[in-house]
């Protein structure tokens, strides 16, 4: 199954908000509340930083919060600060032949 | 706290075979899904493998399927991934990863092994 298209890209200043989307379709995203969202940084193992569309681990800044319409989710990062410089990545549960399925990833960079 | 430490990978010959395991701790094994996740260098991430906690629903990615299983010891704590007829895009870093409790959504996850499958 095909990643989940994200911006390759995306950037603010510090204390700004940015939001990421992740385009899927009602076999993924759409259909099901189990989108996910990830923060990798360089050489270090993905952290779970959403699940279950909106909900936000124990230790999760709540300057992060996830969305979703439709077959698109979205994660918001409020008060953009330099250590929410990372790599980002959507997930969903999916019925196709696989069981998850990854977004293409999202660079955010702190200007 | 949970841990999830992976084997050390290593550099493999396309058609050749490797064996990853990870060692859990900290949490239930027995009683959680488990998964395997790669990404290639500089790439995304890519779900590779799914195993019930008593083995009663595995799951493998179309790019896998064939060529790779996944396998639990619950009285050892520890998950497998046996990889045969590699080839060069399974180069990647391979992670291990628990399933949440009660949900569909990957929550913990180890550091990672490198895989290089090169001649």
């Amino acid at each position: 199954q095909a990643a989940l298209p994200q911006p390759a890209s995306v950037s603010g200043s510090p204390g700004q908000s940015i939001t990421i989307s992740c385009a899927g379709t009602s076999s993924d995203v759409g259909g099901y509340n189990y989108v996910s969202w990830y923060q990798q940084h360089p050489g270090k193992a993905p952290k779970l930083m959403i699940y279950e569309v909106n909900n936000r681990p124990s230790g999760v800044s709540n300057r992060f919060s996830g969305s979703k319409s439709g077959n698109t989710a979205s994660l918001t990062i409020s008060g953009l600060q330099a250590e929410d410089e990372a790599d980002y990545f959507c997930s969903s549960y999916t019925s196709n032949s696989s069981v998850y399925v990854f977004g293409t990833g999202t660079k955010v960079t702190v200007l | 706290e949970v841990q999830l430490v992976e084997s050390v990978g290593g550099l493999v010959k396309p058609g050749g075979s490797l064996r990853l395991s990870c060692a859990a701790s900290g949490f239930s094994f027995s009683t959680y899904t488990m998964n395997w996740v790669r990404q290639a260098p500089g790439k995304g991430l890519e779900w590779v493998a799914s195993i019930s906690s008593a083995t009663s629903y595995i799951y493998y990615a179309d790019s896998v399927k064939g060529r790779f299983t996944i396998s639990r010891n619950n009285r050892q704590n520890s998950l497998y991934l046996q990889m045969n007829s590699l080839r060069a895009e399974d180069t990647a870093t391979y992670y291990c990863a628990t399933e949440a409790a009660y949900s569909s959504y990957i929550d913990y996850w180890g550091q990672g092994t490198l895989v290089t499958v090169s001649s």
